[in-house]
């Protein structure tokens, strides 16, 4: 089956324990993109990666990391987590990150709560 | 930075009623895409419209991109519950062609 994989779906932390959500996707996808949910904030992109060893930044990418170094796998590194980032994050993929690409595919979410 | 207006941020309809949701963008888009999130889910892919003044129907649900290309409508007939659920519009700007910028979402309860 199709699909985008996150994990953990939820956790609870506390300020400065670094953690890392990973998130694997089993299409042989190019783009991998993550985003945080926000009530009344929508979706708003962290990073994203065109390909293997390609990453860039989205729109809040402060306090947080990305690698690429498969093209299955994007994690998403919280070095020193901080309450602000207590957040529903999104994890997702798409066959090409180029003009007019095609759809994203999002995983299930990972809550993350930040004390 | 480019940002793309969505409203509004809640609608609570009767059952049969019809529902709309508008998403506004200053500058122009390359194109937009549409996706729903059911309570407790994730954003799942509706649609994508490219072309000036371009209008796709997928049953009850009707996509329109304006002539302009800066702003973008979602129509549904005859809500019903299975409707519920929160409705994304993603523009994607020339400059940016490789990001998706998401609209704010509305929030849409069908009242039985």
């Amino acid at each position: 089956e199709a699909q985008v994989t996150q994990n953990p779906r939820y956790l609870i932390t506390v300020t400065g324990k670094k953690l890392t959500v990973t998130c694997s996707q089993n299409m042989n996808h190019e783009y991998m993109s993550w985003y945080r949910q926000d009530p009344g904030l929508g979706l708003r992109q962290i990073y994203y990666s065109m390909n293997v060893e390609v990453t860039d930044k989205g729109d809040v990418p402060e306090g947080y990391k990305v690698s690429r170094k498969e093209k299955r796998n994007f994690p998403l590194i919280l070095e020193s987590p901080s309450p602000n980032q207590t957040s529903l994050y999104f994890c997702a993929s798409s066959l090409r990150g180029q003009v007019i690409s095609g759809e994203l595919f999002f995983g299930e979410g990972s809550r993350l709560t930040v004390l | 930075g480019q940002q793309v207006m969505q409203i509004p941020q809640y609608q609570h309809v009767q059952e049969g009623e019809d529902f709309t949701t508008y998403c506004n963008s200053s500058t122009t888009l390359s194109n937009i895409q549409w996706y729903k999130q059911r309570p407790g889910g994730h954003p799942v892919f509706l649609i994508q419209l490219v072309k000036s003044g371009e209008v796709k129907k997928q049953k009850r649900l009707t996509f329109q991109f304006g002539e302009a290309k800066k702003n973008s409508s979602l129509h549904i007939t005859a809500t019903q519950t299975t409707d519920v659920g929160t409705y994304f519009c993603a523009g994607r700007y020339s400059g940016s062609a490789r990001q998706l910028t998401f609209g704010s979402g509305t929030q849409l309860t069908v009242l039985p």
